[in-house]
């Protein structure tokens, strides 16, 4: 069974740019969670979406947005980068319902210069 | 809102020794589960814990749910070097909660 695929490993963008990072779930998981992991705060819950529909969301800005389609793959987009949005965003897959683990993908390194 | 406190933050052991990690909730949780992320890796996912008092083990770990389930350690005997990583606990409220999880224990083995 293939893992969690999260495209691209590496990005380099510029403040003010926007950028879209891409997530596969393990097949048959409809639950998608994404996750920002910076050296000071951790991992930091972003949102997560089951059947095409945000269920959680975390305290990130408006710039901060989410989808999920309907082959479960999931897309995640920031706009109007900063400094501080540098950071690995891992995205996660689990069976239907809560309670059950996640499933982590290697991560997108994002860098803003 | 809930939060998930994890201690120490850091853990420096000789090969060989034990140690354990402590995570607590503010609030009581459905279930925990544990994590570990390698160095230059993702969290890969160890062991869910669902009933008070529960403890399971894995080989040399041990893990433990609080009676009042909101509390749970990680303990590790005769450490070695593969055991280098941070190690997360993440609690679940509800059926449809989101996983919190907490600021994880960064291992470091010495020989």
């Amino acid at each position: 069974k293939a893992g969690v695929t999260q495209t691209p490993r590496y990005l380099i963008k510029t403040r003010g740019q926007q950028v879209t990072l891409s997530c596969s779930p393990i097949s048959g998981h409809r639950s998608v969670s994404w996750y920002q992991q910076t050296p000071g705060q951790g991992l930091q819950f972003l949102f997560e979406y089951f059947s095409e529909t945000q269920r959680n969301k975390g305290n990130f800005p408006g710039r901060f947005s989410g989808r999920q389609f309907s082959n479960s793959r999931s897309e995640m987009n920031v706009s109007t980068l900063e400094l501080g949005d540098s950071a690995l965003y891992l995205c996660a897959s689990r069976r239907d319902s809560g309670g059950s683990p996640l499933h982590f993908g290697n991560g997108t390194r994002l860098t803003v210069t | 809102g809930q939060q998930v406190m994890q201690i120490p933050q850091y853990q420096h052991v000789q090969e060989g020794e034990d140690f354990t990690t402590y995570c607590n909730s503010s609030t009581t949780l459905s279930n925990i589960q544990w994590y570990k992320q390698r160095p230059g890796g993702h969290p890969v996912f160890l062991i869910q814990l669902v009933k008070s008092g529960e403890v399971k083990k894995q080989k040399r770990l041990t893990f433990q749910f609080g009676e009042a389930k909101k509390n749970s350690s990680l303990h590790i005997t005769a450490t070695q070097t593969t055991d280098v990583g941070t190690y997360f606990c993440a609690g679940d409220t509800d059926s449809w909660g989101k996983l919190q999880f907490g600021a994880g224990t960064q291992v470091v083995v010495t020989p």
